[in-house]
């Protein structure tokens, strides 16, 4: 089946350094990422959703100079959060959207296993 | 490796109830999750489980058998709004969430 990595798995930074935080889908190309942030037993939230070679959508009340998205590749879609502060500490979750024979397969989407970030 | 086992797709009538099946073997437990997702939209949180049991919270319920590496999710008095996907996820020993490909659920009158 469809992989998504994400990169690191944990980070522990200092109040006022940036972030940088890798999505990749390992076996299939996807013309749309999704990046979400999720706190304990809450529902993910949508962040941004990220289309290749173009710059990303954000969600009201994200703010995109401070969540930097890039997606360079079909299968590389980055988040840096820039300046993190501790309210930034979060669980961030990227998933795919599947491309498939020029169609996009049922909408299906595969998710990363995310990454805890705590800023100190 | 690991990985987490849900059915593709199922069908169910109107009113009448169904259970989603989740088996998984991961590297540690640290909990189970079932999430809803409709078309377009991001998954929102329906349940977690970790201790072995039944876990009521309207229509909905969740199971979990630790020793049997299993979950079901039993959604009663269906309703045509319950028509999505639905994901079970597994936190692994290193906290990392560990994704099934989802369960689309079809709910037909």
């Amino acid at each position: 089946g469809a992989v998504v990595s994400q990169h690191p798995s944990w980070v522990i930074c200092k109040s006022g350094t940036s972030v940088k935080i890798e999505c990749r889908s390992l076996d299939f190309q996807a013309t749309t990422m999704f990046w979400y942030r999720q706190f304990p037993k809450q529902s993910l939230m949508l962040m941004a959703t990220s289309n290749e070679g173009s710059k990303a959508t954000y969600e009201q009340g994200v703010e995109k100079d401070k969540f930097l998205i890039n997606h360079a590749s079909l299968t590389l879609s980055t988040l840096t959060v820039t300046s993190a502060h501790p309210e930034d500490s979060s669980f961030y979750i990227c998933s795919a959207r599947v491309l498939s024979g020029g169609a996009i397969m049922g909408e299906t989407q595969y998710f990363g296993p995310g990454t805890r970030l705590l800023v100190l | 490796g690991q990985n987490i086992d849900q059915p593709t797709e199922m069908t169910a009538t109107e009113g009448a109830i169904v259970q989603i099946n989740c088996t998984y073997q991961t590297s540690g437990f640290n909990g189970l999750f079932w999430y809803q997702q409709h078309a377009g939209e991001a998954p929102t949180f329906l349940s977690y489980n970790v201790l072995d049991g039944l876990e009521e919270k309207g229509r909905f319920s969740s199971f979990l058998s630790r020793s049997k590496g299993y979950s079901y999710l039993l959604l009663k008095e269906l309703q045509m709004k319950d028509s999505a996907s639905y994901l079970c996820a597994v936190m692994d020993s290193n906290y990392q969430l560990i994704w099934g490909a989802g369960t689309k659920l079809i709910i037909k009158p």
